[in-house]
């Protein structure tokens, strides 16, 4: 069964500085797609950025970028420049598997961005 | 943007107490989702509809839960009788399609408390 582990139930990271979130996932499916949501105070989950595993060339949107380590099993989220917007909780997610877009999370990780 | 519309934004119920929550989705999508989030976890799938078929329930607790898309738009998710322990947020989403790579797009979510 597919898995989804977030180590790290909070981070702290200086404003414009850089933080990495670490996720790992277990599957069965040969193909497959990773994806990192954000959940701010508001509550509103909204997608940050997505991996296909096929593609070996890691995904990138704007100050968001992701290390894919497929033989890992990892899939850690990079944010660069980070901003007071930033802060948020930030989930980790793959699909349960076959072609349901089913997807399942990790525990989440706290992000607080100091001013 | 269009928005995954979710009422009411907190409910308060006592236990035994029947409660229903509402979702519109996003024009044009296919898939619904309700999802279940307790306080620091991440979302688990509860039900997911294609159209006005449900997909998935396999996660419902259909002693007391039930959920409804009868005309393939909006749907109702409802708890007869709330239990202490239903205590969560009820978030929905949609998506164009069952596809994997097709992204899902969130709600506001319910804060529902039993008491």
């Amino acid at each position: 069964a597919q898995t989804v582990t977030q180590s790290q139930p909070e981070m702290s990271v200086q404003e414009a500085e850089t933080v990495t979130l670490s996720c790992t996932y277990d599957t069965s499916e040969s193909d497959y797609y990773l994806f990192w949501y954000k959940q701010p105070p508001s509550r509103q989950m909204i997608l940050v950025i997505r991996q296909e595993a096929y593609k070996q060339q890691n995904a990138t949107e704007n100050r968001f970028s992701v290390n894919f380590q497929k033989a890992a099993k990892s899939f850690s989220l990079k944010i660069s420049d980070s901003q007071l917007g930033d802060a948020a909780m930030y989930f980790c997610a793959t699909p349960r598997g076959g072609a349901t877009n089913k997807l399942i999370f990790g525990t989440g990780t706290l992000l607080a961005v100091q001013p | 943007e269009a928005e995954v519309a979710q009422s009411p934004r907190y409910k308060i119920t006592e236990k035994s107490q029947a409660v229903a929550f509402w979702c519109d989705p996003i024009s044009g999508h296919a898939t619904l989702y309700w999802y279940r989030q307790i306080l620091g976890q991440g979302p688990e799938l509860l039900v997911q509809f294609q159209d006005e078929s449900v997909v998935d329930d396999s996660q419902l607790p259909k002693d007391r839960f039930s959920a409804e898309r009868l005309k393939g738009v909006d749907s109702t998710l409802k708890i007869q009788p709330a239990e202490l322990g239903d205590s969560a947020m009820y978030l929905c989403a949609s998506s164009l399609s069952l596809a994997n790579n097709s992204p899902l797009h969130f709600g506001n979510g319910t804060r529902l408390t039993v008491t």
